[in-house]
């Protein structure tokens, strides 16, 4: 069966310090994958989604970066993070049909 | 882009009662899912739900693609009904999930 690993789940991080964030998938072979946001109390927004290796959309202009160096691995970075980079951060992967999330990461940039 | 709306935006039901959720999209969609996130932040998939009725226990839910809504509906709730429910769906033509606005449920006991 299919799984996906998300980790750190909690991240304090001082502002300026640069990020790295990864998620894999297990069981499953050229999966799109996402990175979603969501800031405390609202709802989640797409950052990145991926349909292939190297192949990256960024919807949102901002101060984060996504790559994808294997076809079951995604990474979240940033070179210096700003305080409204905080939020809980949400993997996913799909096969074109029902997406699965992984368990999130909680960032507070201080 | 698609838009994804959600209604209502808030809901309080004492313990049993029932209730019903509401996703309005804008464009036509290729998939269409509900989720429940719990306290924790966990996103639990309820439903993949692109048309059609599906119904797993308590919950069921209906998508009506032609005229782009689909409903949520719980029956009986409980106190571990709480939380927000999202739909979130794939317009056609993208490989992007958008997520609604949510309804954040709280059922008392």
């Amino acid at each position: 069966s299919q799984t996906i690993h998300q980790w750190p789940a909690t991240l304090v991080q001082p502002v300026g310090s640069p990020l790295s964030l990864e998620c894999t998938v297990e069981g499953t072979s050229n999966p799109n994958l996402y990175w979603y946001r969501q800031a405390a109390g609202r709802g989640l927004q797409l950052l990145f989604y991926s349909v292939g290796i190297g192949q990256i959309s960024s919807e949102v202009p901002q101060n984060l970066s996504a790559s994808r160096p294997q076809d079951r691995q995604f990474i979240l970075s940033s070179k210096k993070l700003l305080l409204s980079d905080s939020g809980f951060y949400l993997c996913a992967w799909s096969d074109n049909t029902e997406a699965f999330f992984g368990q999130g990461t909680r960032l507070t940039v201080v | 882009g698609i838009q994804v709306e959600q209604s209502p935006p808030d809901l309080i039901l004492q313990e049993g009662a029932n209730s019903t959720l509401r996703c309005n999209f804008s464009d036509s969609v290729n998939n269409l899912q509900w989720f429940h996130q719990n306290p924790w932040g966990q996103l639990i998939n309820l439903f993949y739900i692109p048309s059609g009725t599906k119904q797993n226990g308590r919950l069921s839910a209906t998508t009506v693609a032609t005229e782009r809504y689909s409903l949520l509906y719980i029956s009986s709730s409980q106190t571990t009904d709480s939380g927000v429910y999202f739909c979130a769906v794939e317009a056609s033509g993208t490989y992007k999930y958008i997520f609604g606005t949510g309804t954040r449920l709280k059922v008392l006991a």
